[in-house]
């Protein structure tokens, strides 16, 4: 079975620190995704990456960057966390671009 | 631009077949998925259909119909079990070999005994 594993469950962080979401997944798949997922809004896609060292922006990049250094991990990176960056953030990967997405168990990031 | 809509809840009792339905304005795709998750869970995948007509399996089936812009989710024999939201997607033609896919908001059935 695919496993995509992100590091924290949940996340606290005060505004304006810097704060890094790790995802790793073990299947050697080529694309990774960052979503975040809302009440009332679906999962909305903040970056995702289809090859080592490539990124693109999702729908609402905006406060956000990425890292993909190694094939199987892909890294969020709030660059000055703010409030309204509080939410459920869930990593996803799929062996090529037709293929299922697989997601991690997601991580709820708080910020005060 | 793209964008799918879905009822936001949806509630039936055990035993029962409930149709979760998906609508969809895009300019192309290439198919329908459907996703579930449980409350505090990771999305699971469910079904795809690439092509118009029903997919099956086991208790779930999927339909897609592109001229109607419509497709839907049927879960026949209800179990408590399936209490979840479910989601609708789909990867635009325009998202090349990215992978990329457009979530609908996500539908919460509550099965009842």
């Amino acid at each position: 079975d695919v496993k995509v594993t992100q590091s924290s469950r949940y996340l606290v962080k005060r505004t304006g620190e810097k704060v890094f979401l790790e995802c790793v997944q073990d299947m050697d798949h080529e694309n990774m995704f960052w979503y975040r997922q809302d009440p009332g809004l679906g999962l909305r896609l903040i970056y995702f990456s289809y090859d080592v060292k490539m990124k693109e922006k999702g729908d609402i990049p905006e406060g956000y960057s990425v890292s993909r250094e190694k094939k199987e991990r892909f890294s969020l990176i709030l660059e000055s966390a703010s409030t309204n960056q509080t939410s459920m953030y869930l990593c996803a990967s799929s062996l090529t671009s037709n293929q299922p997405q697989h997601f991690g168990d997601g991580t709820r990031l708080s910020i005060l | 631009g793209q964008s799918l809509e879905q009822p936001s809840e949806v509630t039936a009792v055990e035993g029962a077949i409930v149709q979760i339905n998906c609508t969809y304005q895009t300019s192309g795709f290439y198919g329908l998925s459907w996703y579930q998750q449980h409350d505090g869970g990771a999305p699971t995948f469910l079904s795809y259909n690439a092509l118009d007509g029903l997919e099956e399996t086991g208790r779930f089936s999927s339909f897609l119909s592109r001229s109607d812009s419509y497709g839907y989710l049927l879960l026949q024999e209800l179990q408590m079990k399936d209490s979840a939201s479910y989601f609708c997607a789909v990867r635009d033609l325009g998202s090349g070999n990215t992978g990329k896919l457009i979530f609908g908001q996500g539908t919460t059935l509550q099965v009842k005994p």
